[in-house]
């Protein structure tokens, strides 16, 4: 399986700062890269696909970027209602992999 | 709009089994890979096993083999997961979701409408 690591595990930032959030592939999965968003007591929310593509309906301040081993989640400016947990997910290879998430803070 | 509604918590002893209802609403039910995952207290997302109700035959990840079962019923358009042999280390919230491309998976996609959740304890 593939192992994804995401960094940091906490990021603590203010509204209207910019969050950079990383996650590294233990091996190459070239594009097959989503990214998500999952606030308490809701469901997690797709926001990228296949490394870059924002899904229907997420704001134009999420984007993502990276291929091959390194990818990154960039919010550039952050709203009070983007303060949550940030899971990627490869689809390379099967099954899909998750890491462990980035808890993204309100400091 | 399609929507996924998974039963209730439960609370169940270790070496019992526990079965989780996923019902969808909205869009083609049967063309889409229905996905089960959980997260643990303080863990990630981990995928357990799913079923694209079209082909019938479910897959599931080496870990879960031999312990989940995934059904489907398309009466009622729900996928059912049942594990068994439950331990106190399968605490955990439980999510079905649907995978975004029809007709393959499951367990190759990602991941575009997710249930609520279940939370399963067990617990002596």
């Amino acid at each position: 399986e593939i192992v994804l690591t995401q960094s940091p595990a906490t990021l603590s930032l203010s509204p209207g700062e910019r969050a950079t959030l990383s996650c590294r592939a233990s091996e190459s999965v070239n594009r097959y890269l989503a990214w998500y968003q999952h606030k308490p007591g809701q469901t997690p929310r797709l926001l990228i696909s296949d490394a870059s593509y924002r899904a229907t309906g997420i704001p134009d301040r999420f984007s993502g970027s990276g291929s091959g081993t390194d990818f990154t989640l960039t919010i550039s400016s952050l709203e009070p209602e983007d303060f949550a947990v940030y899971y990627c997910q490869q689809r390379r290879s099967w099954p899909i992999t998750f890491g462990q998430g980035t808890r993204l803070e309100i400091k | 709009q399609v929507q996924l509604v998974q039963s209730g918590a439960e609370v169940k002893k270790p070496g019992s089994s526990v079965k989780v209802s996923c019902q969808a609403s909205g869009g083609i039910f049967s063309n889409y890979a229905i996905s089960w995952l959980r997260q643990a207290p303080g863990q990630g997302l981990e995928w357990m096993g799913g079923i694209v109700p079209l082909f019938s035959s479910p897959n599931y990840a080496q870990k879960f083999e031999g312990r989940v079962s995934i059904t489907k019923d398309d009466s009622t358009g729900t996928v059912h997961m049942e594990l068994s042999n439950l331990r106190s280390d399968d605490t955990a919230v439980y999510f079905c979701a649907r995978e975004s491309i029809a007709l393959t998976g499951p367990g190759a996609n990602y991941l575009d409408y997710w249930g609520q959740g279940t939370l399963v304890t067990v617990s002596s």
